[in-house]
């Protein structure tokens, strides 16, 4: 059965600063890997989907890369802002259904 | 595109109730999502249809939950009779194609059972 990994659960960091985060999936047969964000009480906001043919992904000051020898993945953000403050998770599938499986997020807080 | 709508946003019922979430999907989405999520689990898939026909059931906790799609464009979550254990927040999702495609999420149900 297929697990995500994210670790730390939670995350704090002044403003500016550049970061990674990473989530890591127990079978490395990652067909199509995306990055969510939610909001406290909101649902989930789709940030940046690597498909199967891809390795990473780009928007904004977000970067996402996809190591399928490993099963890692990781979202950088750049020059993190106070609205960046959310937590942030990471879903997989193995190209074999359409299932994605979670990870528990990453809840960060961008300190003014 | 108002993007998926859930209703009732929340929900408060006593146990032994029975429940019943619903779900419009982003017009021309070929696939359906029902999620929960709670903290100790965090975001578990219960069920996905393709063109109103589901796929994969694995996730439905038991007998007492059971999902529709009577048409394209609206989905249920019926659970009976609830039970304190069953509160959490419950998801739709819905994308265009199957694996490979974003899936785009409503705002949720929280759902409390007393």
């Amino acid at each position: 059965k297929q697990e995500v990994t994210q670790i730390p659960a939670a995350l704090s960091v002044p403003e500016g600063e550049n970061l990674v985060l990473n989530c890591s999936f127990t079978d490395s047969a990652i067909y199509n890997l995306q990055w969510f964000r939610q909001d406290p009480g909101k649902g989930l906001t789709s940030l940046l989907l690597i498909q199967s043919s891809q390795r990473e992904q780009t928007s904004g000051r977000l970067n996402a890369s996809l190591d399928k020898s490993s099963g890692r993945s990781t979202l950088y953000i750049a020059a993190s802002q106070p609205g960046d403050s959310a937590t942030y998770l990471c879903a997989g599938d193995t190209g074999a259904n359409s299932k994605l499986t979670f990870g528990k997020g990453i809840t960060l807080s961008v300190r003014p | 595109d108002a993007g998926v709508i859930q209703s009732p946003r929340h929900e408060v019922t006593e146990m032994g109730q029975e429940v019943t979430l619903r779900c419009k999907p982003i017009s021309g989405h070929d696939y359906l999502f029902w999620y929960r999520q709670t903290m100790m689990r965090g975001l578990e898939l219960l069920i996905y249809f393709n063109n109103n026909v589901p796929i994969d059931d694995s996730g439905m906790p038991e007998d007492r939950f059971s999902a529709k799609m009577p048409n394209a464009s609206f989905s249920t979550l019926k659970i009976q009779p609830s039970e304190p254990r069953d509160s959490a927040v419950y998801f739709c999702a819905s994308s265009l194609f199957g694996g490979g495609n974003e899936q785009f999420f409503g705002p949720g149900t929280r759902l409390t059972v007393l």
